[in-house]
């Protein structure tokens, strides 16, 4: 089974810095996806970037990228430029690629929060 | 709008009641999946749906069960509801593509009382 460990709880930046969000997983597939999603305080699950196994290339989206390294097991999330509205609860995600769909296994989040 | 949409946003009823969510997935998407976040937690996976047949379980209790019908749409039925069940429900769909992974529901928040 899969396990996804997100070990900061909590987590605080100033605005307009820079923060890293850390992620590590546990698998023994080889083809999968990796994901980060955010939730604000709406309780709305929004996907912020994703990132696919084979693709050695990290994703970025705008302020947000993640350093993924496939052999340490390792995917963290870094946010620049922070902004107030990036205040929020931030989950790691995992999902093995299978034609027929696979559930996202989540860590336990981050919460971070931007100080003004 | 994401595209997926659960109904009711907010339930409360009383323990030993029986409630259904509902759950129209995005266009397109043969996926169906339902999540229960407790306060302050993580999304824990109960069942995946995928064109009418259930492919997956997750940690669903025997009190909950769902379906999904002919038009793809999904139920998520909880009964002898307890305090504990109070949480917030999502469902959530996804394509074949599964790369960009899902598209979440704004999720039922249910409160037992």
């Amino acid at each position: 089974a899969q396990t996804v460990t997100q070990s900061q709880p909590e987590m605080s930046v100033q605005e307009a810095e820079t923060v890293t969000l850390s992620c590590t997983y546990d698998t023994s597939e080889n083809n999968y996806y990796l994901f980060w999603y955010k939730q604000p305080p709406s309780r709305q699950m929004i996907l912020v970037i994703r990132q696919e196994a084979y693709k050695q290339q990290n994703a970025t989206e705008n302020r947000f990228s993640v350093n993924f390294q496939k052999a340490a097991k390792s995917f963290s999330l870094k946010i620049s430029d922070s902004q107030l509205g990036d205040t929020a609860m931030y989950f790691c995600a995992f999902m093995n690629r299978k034609s027929s769909g696979d559930k996202l296994t989540f860590g336990t989040g981050t919460r971070l929060a931007v100080r003004p | 709008d994401s595209g997926v949409t659960q109904t009711p946003k907010h339930l409360i009823t009383a323990t030993g009641q029986r409630v259904t969510l509902r759950c129209s997935p995005r266009s397109g998407d043969l996926s169906v999946y339902w999540y229960q976040q407790s306060l302050d937690q993580g999304l824990q996976f109960l069942i995946q749906y995928y064109n009418g047949e259930e492919r997956a379980k997750g940690n669903i209790l025997e009190r909950f069960s769902a379906q999904q019908f002919p038009d793809l749409h999904s139920e998520l039925n909880l009964s002898s509801l307890e305090l504990g069940d109070s949480a917030l429900y999502f469902c959530a769909s996804s394509s074949q593509e599964q790369a960009y992974g899902y598209t979440f529901g704004s999720g039922t928040r249910l409160t037992v009382v």
